[in-house]
This record gives structure tokens, sequence and C-alpha cells, in this order.
């Protein structure tokens, strides 16, 4: 069974730029969390998906947002991208009620 | 609000030495408690939740609802044991969003 997968694996982009990051669940799962993982501050909760809805959001500007495809895959988009975007995103699938799985993240770097 | 707190950001023992990661938490409601560890050049991974009381990797935690804790410990550190490790809680039964501690990371020395 494939694990969750995440793309791109590394993304570059300048200041003022949008950022497309991508996350395929685990076949069933159909919950997608986006956390950001920014050098000395730990997990942050980005975003909850489920059943093609958003469930909560964390405490990050509209600049943030996302989707969710019928077929579980999520998209994490970033407008404007400032310097303290560059983190590593991580995106984690469960099925209800039990733990999560996490992907290997987007090293996002913004110059 | 809901918070957990790792005290400390890095704890380093020898081969053989008992280890105890520490973890508080706050929260209102009934949570459910996890500890995510992550070796390095891997992935984030589940190590273990209080619901299931088991031990994995010689680790064990247990809930301390009265002093809102959820410490891990294993008797007998090995090397192996190196990586970052999360504590993490969310409400029971309910899925939803995981509030994750700042990590703690564990150096095990030969």
């Amino acid at each position: 069974e494939a694990g969750v997968t995440q793309s791109p694996t590394h993304l570059i982009k300048t200041r003022g730029q949008q950022a497309t990051l991508r996350c395929s669940p685990i076949s069933g799962h159909t919950s997608v969390y986006w956390y950001q993982q920014a050098l000395g501050l730990g997990l942050q909760f980005l975003l909850w998906y489920d059943e093609g809805e958003e469930r909560n959001r964390g405490n990050f500007p509209p600049r943030f947002s996302g989707r969710q495809f019928p077929n579980y895959s999520s998209e994490l988009n970033v407008n404007a991208l400032e310097l303290e975007d560059s983190a590593l995103y991580l995106c984690a699938s469960s099925l209800a009620r039990s733990g999560y799985t996490f992907g290997s993240g987007t090293r996002l770097t913004v110059v | 609000a809901q918070r957990v707190t790792q005290p400390e950001k890095l704890l380093s023992v020898f081969k053989g030495a008992p280890v105890e990661l520490k973890c508080n938490y706050s929260y209102s409601g009934s949570p459910e408690l996890f500890w995510y560890v992550q070796y390095s050049r891997q992935r984030l991974q589940l190590l273990l939740r209080h619901i299931s009381r088991e031990s994995i990797k010689g680790f064990t935690a247990d809930l301390n609802k009265g002093e809102t804790s959820f410490h891990l410990k294993k008797p007998f550190a090995q090397e192996e044991d190196s990586a970052m490790y999360y504590c993490a809680l969310s409400r029971v039964n309910q899925g939803g969003k995981l509030i994750f501690g700042q990590g703690t990371e564990l150096s095990v020395k030969p």
C-alpha cells in the first residue's frame, strides 16, 4: 500500500509569487491535514479537509488556502509568498478515528 | 486553550541509561495523547497512543490526568533511539487536528 505522497519534494520561489503543494493520501483515507514545520517553531496546524470540505483552519493568514478533490487528494496554495513562509510543509491523512500517517513533506524556500 | 508543552528541547543520555521525555498538556475535554517520532531523514511516524496502552520499541507512556502529563519512558536507551520526539493531543474518538508540542531531540551517546 502506498503511503502519503507529497510533491514536489523541494520548491524554490521568490517573494510575492504563489506556491502550490500537492498531497495524495493513503487509499481510503478521507481526511487530509496540512502542517507547517518552520525552523524552531515545531509543527503548526494549517488546514484540515474531510470529504472535500474544509473542517478546521489554524492561525494562518488567508493567503494560505487549499482544497480537497473528489479523489481525496489535496492542494495547499500559498499566495504572496513571504520569506518567513520558508518551511517544511507536511501533509497527513487519516481515516476517521485512526491515527495520522504523514508524508515526507515539501521543502519550500522563499528567496 | 489546547496546548502541549515539551519542556526539553534536547535530552542527551548514554546508552543503557533510562530515558524520560516529558510532555504536559492543557485541554478542557477528554484528550487523546500520542507520541510521534522522526528519525534522521525519515518521515514523522506514530510511536504510540495512550488508548492502546502498548509498548513500542521498549517505550511506554502513561496518561496522568491529575498531573495532565503523558511522559515517554524507556528503561534502557539505545543509540538507535536518537531522534526527534513529538507529543501530540487530539479530541477522543473525534479525529480532527492534532496539536503538537515543540519536540524534544533525544541524543543517545555510546
